[in-house]
């Protein structure tokens, strides 16, 4: 199975801050991870798949990238609806594994 | 498009609960899907994914042999069969549609999520 490592598994930040959260896979998984973004009490939401695609209609200050086997979900400026978990998903291979989650909270 | 999950509850240790996932506004068959589940205070677990037609299934390592999943697709229907249920699988149960996949390229995420349903198991 491919284990995905995600990092930091807390992040405190403050409105208008650049913060960045990597996740690394275990093998190659080409482009194949998705970013979710979850709420308290609330359903996952994707952001991203193929590691860089934003969804339609979510704020382009959301972005992804993707180096060799290390993938990164970068927010440009912090917002208030954006103080959630963040949650990577690579679905090259089943088990669609998920990586243990990084909670963005308020500094 | 909509997924709407049902069938939770609180259960005995090695007891049985069918889970449901309704879906309306796609078209069910063309789609694989997917059980997703997140215990109190923990991340994300993939636990099963069935394809569209229903004849590939797969299980993560700590349902197998425990779980089944399913799908009529003449209901719109997917199902999760839990036997042997075990205090670890007390979690919050979601579906969702699996990325849409074609000749080995993904157009998209798990895209569409139901509000998820709730499993106990305790004594």
């Amino acid at each position: 199975d491919i284990q995905m490592t995600q990092s930091p598994s807390t992040l405190s930040a403050s409105v208008g801050d650049r913060v960045t959260i990597t996740c690394r896979a275990s093998q190659s998984i080409s482009s194949w991870l998705a970013w979710y973004q979850q709420k308290p009490g609330k359903a996952p939401k994707l952001l991203i798949h193929k590691a860089s695609s934003l969804e339609t209609g979510d704020p382009s200050r959301f972005s992804g990238s993707a180096s060799g086997t290390e993938f990164t979900l970068t927010i440009s400026s912090l917002q208030p609806d954006d103080f959630a978990t963040y949650y990577c998903q690579q679905y090259n291979s089943y088990p669609y594994t998920f990586g243990q989650g990084t909670k963005l909270e308020i500094k | 498009v909509q997924l709407l999950e049902s069938g939770g509850g609180l259960v005995q240790p090695g007891g049985s609960l069918r889970l449901s996932c309704a879906a309306s506004g796609l078209t069910f068959s063309s789609h694989a899907i997917s059980w997703v589940r997140q215990a109190p205070g923990k991340g994300l677990e993939w636990v099963s994914g069935i394809s569209g037609t229903g004849a590939n299934t797969y299980y993560s390592d700590s349902v197998k042999g425990r779980f089944t999943i399913s799908r009529d697709n003449s209901k719109y229907t997917l199902y999760l069969q839990m036997n042997s249920l075990r205090a670890e699988d007390t979690a919050v149960y979601y579906c969702a549609k699996n990325p849409y996949c074609s000749s080995g390229v993904c157009y998209t995420g798990m895209d569409v999520w139901g509000q998820g349903t709730t499993v106990t198991v305790s004594s």
